[in-house]
């Protein structure tokens, strides 16, 4: 079955520094990757997302690339800002049957202004 | 924009006690989902829902729990009998179809077992 491995937190930066939380998977076939975010007190909401090898999903700033020979989905950030600062889940995709999300632990990242 | 709404936002209940955690999905999507996720751990899939049954279901969703869509518009998480491990937050998600499948999901219905 599908499984994915992310980076322990809590990840604590200063502002405008470089972001990279590390994720790589396990999966039958090829899923579509997800990251999404939790902010304090909220749900989930879908950060970026991308379907197949190569793609590169990106959004507010972070992106992420789906690299298939590493079964890797690594999140990155050029310039975090202290609204930045809540919990990433990476969360690949089964794309067949239910196409039921499976989440990573999660990796807080704090940044500090 | 649409989105995924769930009540109540906070329920505390006794050990042995039954919840109803409710949610109502986007409008025009056909597939539904709980998911929760226990306070520090990572989100768990519970179950999904198609077509007025369930289609896929966890090893933690066990005869303790049910769900159902009563009226076309709601969509229902029920625990029959409440445990201490059952406190976590809940969350509902609904997603539309080919060809995103891309899943929504709702703020969540923490659920505090004393």
């Amino acid at each position: 079955g599908n499984s994915v491995t992310q980076m322990e937190g809590p990840v604590t930066l200063s502002e405008e520094a470089f972001l990279t939380i590390n994720c790589t998977y396990t999966a039958t076939g090829y899923p579509s990757l997800f990251w999404y975010v939790q902010y304090p007190g909220e749900g989930l909401q879908l950060l970026l997302k991308a379907t197949k090898a190569d793609d590169k999903g990106s959004n507010k700033g972070f992106e992420a690339t789906y690299r298939k020979e590493t079964t890797s989905f690594h999140l990155e950030k050029g310039s975090v800002q202290v609204s930045d600062s809540a919990v990433y889940f990476c969360a690949p995709r089964r794309d067949s049957g239910t196409y039921k999300y499976i989440f990573g632990t999660g990796t807080r990242l704090k940044v500090l202004a | 924009e649409p989105e995924v709404t769930q009540t109540p936002s906070h329920q505390v209940t006794q050990m042995g006690q039954e919840v109803i955690l409710r949610c109502v999905p986007i409008s025009n999507h056909l597939y539904f989902y709980w998911y929760r996720q226990i306070l520090g751990q990572k989100v768990e899939f519970l179950v999904s829902f198609y077509n007025n049954e369930i289609s896929e279901k966890s090893e933690i969703f066990d005869d303790q729990f049910s769900v159902e869509r009563p009226d076309g518009s709601n969509f229902t998480l029920k625990i029959r009998s409440t445990k201490l491990e059952d406190s976590a937050m809940y969350f509902c998600a609904s997603s539309d179809v080919w060809p995103t499948y891309e899943q929504y999901f709702g703020p969540g219905t923490r659920l505090t077992v004393t």
